[in-house]
């Protein structure tokens, strides 16, 4: 069964560092998502991606982050200084269609000391 | 705005029974999507099941069902003869069918219920 894979499954940076969360979405899928989870709390909608570019995001999505499908595979979330608050899990997520269900990577346990 | 509310944080089967996790959402919309995921410790999403609003019939995937009662807004799963690999974290999710206000339909989660089996 096709998967979504994410690079790499745990990253430890240092605060004010730039991080780059990579995705290689299932292929024939045309919609691409990234969505946290804080440790204990609720996942959150970050953005969604379509037709190389941003079609919506949440207000956690500021201008610290940036996303980019470089090459028609990777979809790629950059985290230009990292704090502390940023600590969580990061899923990556795709769809065929708007109609279509998810399927969510594995995620990266992305950690801010 | 839509919410999705998982009142039971911790919830406990014995193996082999029948147990039934809540889920109950607020929307002003009438077409959507509801989901059920699992997330076991790896952390990983893993899609459990999905209804359509607009279909009356639950939805039934093997030892997983729902229980979709609409006008309650209310969507229930129902996990029988519980394994032990069913130990997760169950999350209740959301999603507007149509390109509601230019969306393109987000996820929107509950705070998840945490689901222990005993052997």
């Amino acid at each position: 069964e096709p998967e979504v894979t994410q690079t790499p499954s745990h990253q430890v940076t240092q605060m004010g560092q730039e991080v780059i969360l990579r995705c290689v979405p299932i292929s024939n899928h045309l919609y691409f998502y990234w969505y946290r989870q804080i440790l204990g709390q609720k996942v959150e909608f970050l953005v969604s991606f379509y037709n190389n570019e941003i079609s919506e995001k949440s207000e956690i999505f500021d201008d610290q982050f940036s996303v980019e499908r470089p090459d028609g595979s990777n979809f790629t979330l950059k985290i230009r200084s990292t704090k502390l608050e940023d600590s969580a899990m990061y899923f990556c997520a795709s769809s065929r269609n708007r109609e279509a269900g998810y399927t969510f990577g594995s995620g990266t346990r992305l950690t801010v000391v | 705005a839509q919410t999705v509310t998982q009142s039971q944080p911790e919830m406990s089967v014995q193996e082999a029974e029948t147990v039934t996790l809540s889920c109950t959402y607020d929307t002003s919309e009438s077409d959507y999507y509801l989901f059920w995921y699992k997330q076991p410790p790896s952390r990983q999403m893993i899609l459990v099941i999905r209804q359509e609003a607009y279909k009356q019939q639950n939805a039934t995937e093997n030892r997983f069902s729902v229980n979709f009662q609409k006008a309650a807004k209310s969507f229930s799963l129902k996990i029988s003869d519980s394994q032990l690999g069913d130990a997760a974290m169950y999350f209740c999710a959301y999603r507007f069918r149509l390109n509601y206000g230019g969306s393109q339909g987000n996820l929107i989660f509950g705070k998840g219920t945490k689901l222990s089996v005993k052997p």
